[in-house]
């Protein structure tokens, strides 16, 4: 039982290019989220998905897009990357409570991403 | 005004004393409070959850919450170096599943 994983661990991207940050759950969760984490502002919700099929934006989303593969996977899309995304991401999940409270969720490993 | 509001810190304690970690949120709707601990260059790591009123033990923590004063505290007994983190506090708003973040306090436990 792997929890969530996280693919690449680190990256450098060049101003321009796009790129896939992939994460995968074994824990059969409905809802994923991906954050990002910098200095001095926490962590930051990018975009979430409740459940397999929805995906809806978070406090960030400007500069990204997701998809929900299927119910294990949950992918972010920087389609062309700047200096502003250089930033630590994580992505989260957590099992559909009965109602949004109690709505643990567990985090990734996470991705360092640089753009120079 | 920040939603979710702790100390940056860094709060230093010896081994062995309780730290006391405190954490205030500006929704007073808002109904569920996670506490992570994240060590340098690792993940967000779920510590403590807590719903209503009161007192939550698990272990040496206790999380406090009072949602009449909208603060919610993660005591620490017994202090280990080990516990030398950072600990966030988490808010989750009414009818979402969002959470929001404090930027987190710096725990340092001296030997």
């Amino acid at each position: 039982n792997a929890g969530v994983t996280q693919t690449p661990k680190f990256q450098v991207l060049k101003t321009g290019q796009s790129m896939t940050l992939q994460c995968a759950q074994d824990m059969n969760h409905n809802s994923m989220y991906w954050y990002r984490q910098d200095p001095g502002m926490g962590l930051r919700l990018i975009y979430y998905s409740a459940s397999e099929g929805t995906t809806d934006k978070g406090e960030v989303p400007n500069g990204y897009n997701v998809s929900r593969l299927n119910k294990r996977e949950f992918s972010l899309r920087l389609e062309s990357a700047a200096p502003s995304q250089t930033s630590v991401y994580f992505c989260a999940s957590s099992v559909i409570p009965r109602t949004e409270t109690y709505n643990e969720q567990f985090f990734g490993p996470g991705t360092r991403l640089t753009v120079l | 005004q920040k939603e979710v509001e702790q100390n940056s810190g860094p709060l230093s304690v010896p081994e062995g004393a309780i730290a006391s970690l405190n954490c205030t949120y500006s929704d007073r709707v808002s109904q569920s409070f996670f506490w992570y601990r994240q060590y340098s260059g690792k993940s967000p790591e779920l510590i403590m959850s807590i719903y209503s009123n009161g007192d939550k033990e698990d272990g040496r923590f206790t999380a406090q919450l009072n949602k009449a004063s909208q603060y919610v505290s993660l005591l620490i007994r017994d202090s280990q170096p080990s516990d030398s983190a950072t600990y966030l506090c988490a808010v989750n708003g009414p009818g979402t599943y969002k959470y929001i973040f404090g930027t987190g306090t710096r725990l340092k436990v001296l030997a």
